[in-house]
């Protein structure tokens, strides 16, 4: 069953400490990305990935940090210095390159709490 | 960072009413698609349009690739209540990997 995995669907976190979603496709994608949306907002890009061992930066990345050492796997890290992570986490994923194959793809979300 | 000017931001419907909801940009893009988000859950790809003035269908949803490539159309024809939850678009530009999405709409359907 082909799709995206994130893990887990709900979070909790103490203030002050860092938190790794996880995300997982099996779609053969070379594309990752990662948004944050918060109650009642669209989506913001945190990072996002084009092939392996790479990453670029969104409109929202500081206090947030990712690594890409796998096509299937794309961890995002909430650190400490991410003054306000409550929000819902959103990872994707998209095949490009070809005539009518740019397509992207959603995991469920993650919802983290900082308590 | 850059986001679509999509329009209405909200609507009320009552039922077995056709919905009409766009998206524009100041920029050109080779691709446009649509998505749904129902609460709590992440957004599925409903349409996905390639070619300037593609039109393409989704069972009783329709949607358009403006021909100026700067716009995108979604139609809803004959609206149930399951058609309930925010519906984004999004663009992107050949050679790119980032995509830019709209701010939403919110379609509330009363029975």
């Amino acid at each position: 069953d082909g799709g995206i995995t994130q893990s887990p669907k709900y979070l909790f976190r103490k203030e002050g400490q860092n938190v790794t979603l996880s995300c997982e496709q099996n779609l053969n994608h070379d594309a990752m990305y990662w948004y944050r949306q918060d109650p009642g907002q669209g989506l913001r890009l945190i990072y996002y990935s084009q092939i392996v061992n790479d990453f670029q930066k969104g409109d929202i990345a500081e206090g947030y940090s990712v690594s890409r050492e796998k096509k299937e796997s794309f961890p995002l890290t909430v650190t400490s210095a991410q003054k306000n992570p409550t929000a819902f986490y959103l990872c994707a994923s998209s095949m490009a390159g070809g005539p009518r194959t740019d397509t992207q793809y959603f995991g469920p979300g993650t919802r983290l709490t900082v308590l | 960072g850059q986001q679509l000017n999509q329009s209405p931001q909200s609507m009320f419907i009552q039922e077995g009413e056709d919905v009409s909801m766009n998206c524009t940009s100041s920029s050109i893009f080779n691709t446009w698609l649509w998505y749904k988000q129902e609460p709590g859950e992440g957004p599925v790809l409903l349409i996905a349009l390639y070619k300037a003035g593609e039109l393409t269908s989704n069972g009783r949803l329709t949607a358009q690739f403006g021909i100026t490539r700067k716009d995108s159309f979604l139609n809803i024809s004959a609206s149930i209540p399951s058609d309930v939850g925010i519906y984004f678009c999004a663009g992107l530009t050949s050679g790119t990997y980032k995509y830019i999405f709209g701010t939403g709409t919110r379609l509330k359907v009363l029975a």
